[in-house]
């Protein structure tokens, strides 16, 4: 049971566009909601979260958005960078451990 | 933020053998867990490790195939025993940040089984 889902398995971005990387979730009780970033032969990194008490959480060019009447969330980067090319994992939180989605990989093109 | 070193980074095994990944925390926490990210998949908790305590482990997960040390609050092992080809995943480490659930990993131990 896929309490997290990432439906899109990759995203094509040109840079300097926004890129919007979507998550779905099934459970109510999750009370945070956290998107990492992970390179090739890296563990996945921390970029930003949201609880489930905001619908709107900001840092830099990462916005990540929280509607929980429909249990979805979404990460917006703009402008999109090469850097940014890596697999995006969102995770939520509940019950003292994290349950994660099965990646996006994006890719920003020049 | 707390620091990971996780080794080894890769290892190439036998099936039949068992392979140890350690797990180094540059400052004292009080959990650990261990996950596993198979091909195409999503990071999978195996379990959490407790100093002084045993470790719990998620449904699917037991501890004759996944046993774990944490001998102290910076340490732990994580050990995959009997191995077969379908072990053949990424194992990572992770520890609680002052902010849970903003949690940090280590580098992650890609394990082929041939």
């Amino acid at each position: 049971d896929q309490q997290v889902k990432q439906n899109s398995p990759s995203l094509s971005v040109q840079e300097g566009r926004i890129s919007i990387l979507n998550c779905d979730y099934t459970n109510s009780m999750f009370d945070y909601f956290l998107w990492y970033k992970k390179y090739p032969a890296e563990g996945p990194t921390f970029l930003i979260s949201i609880s489930s008490i905001k619908d709107k959480n900001e840092d830099g060019r990462f916005t990540v958005f929280l509607n929980k009447s429909a249990k979805h969330l979404s990460l917006h980067i703009v402008p999109s960078q090469p850097g940014d090319s890596a697999v995006y994992f969102c995770a939520a939180s509940g019950a003292s451990k994290l349950t994660f989605g099965t990646g996006t990989r994006l890719q920003v093109t020049l | 933020s707390a620091v990971i070193s996780q080794k080894p980074s890769r290892d190439i095994c036998q099936r039949g053998t068992s392979l140890t990944i350690q797990c180094q925390v540059d400052s004292q926490v009080t959990m650990m867990f261990w996950y596993r990210q198979q091909p195409g998949q999503s990071l999978t908790l195996i379990a959490t490790a407790n100093q002084g305590s045993e470790a719990t482990y998620e449904s699917g997960f037991v501890i004759d195939k996944f046993p774990i040390s944490r001998p102290n609050l910076t340490f732990s092992t994580l050990t995959v025993s009997n191995l077969s080809p379908e072990d053949s995943s990424i194992y990572l480490c992770s520890v609680e940040d002052e902010e849970w659930p903003e949690a940090f990993f280590g580098q992650g131990t890609r394990l082929t089984v041939v």
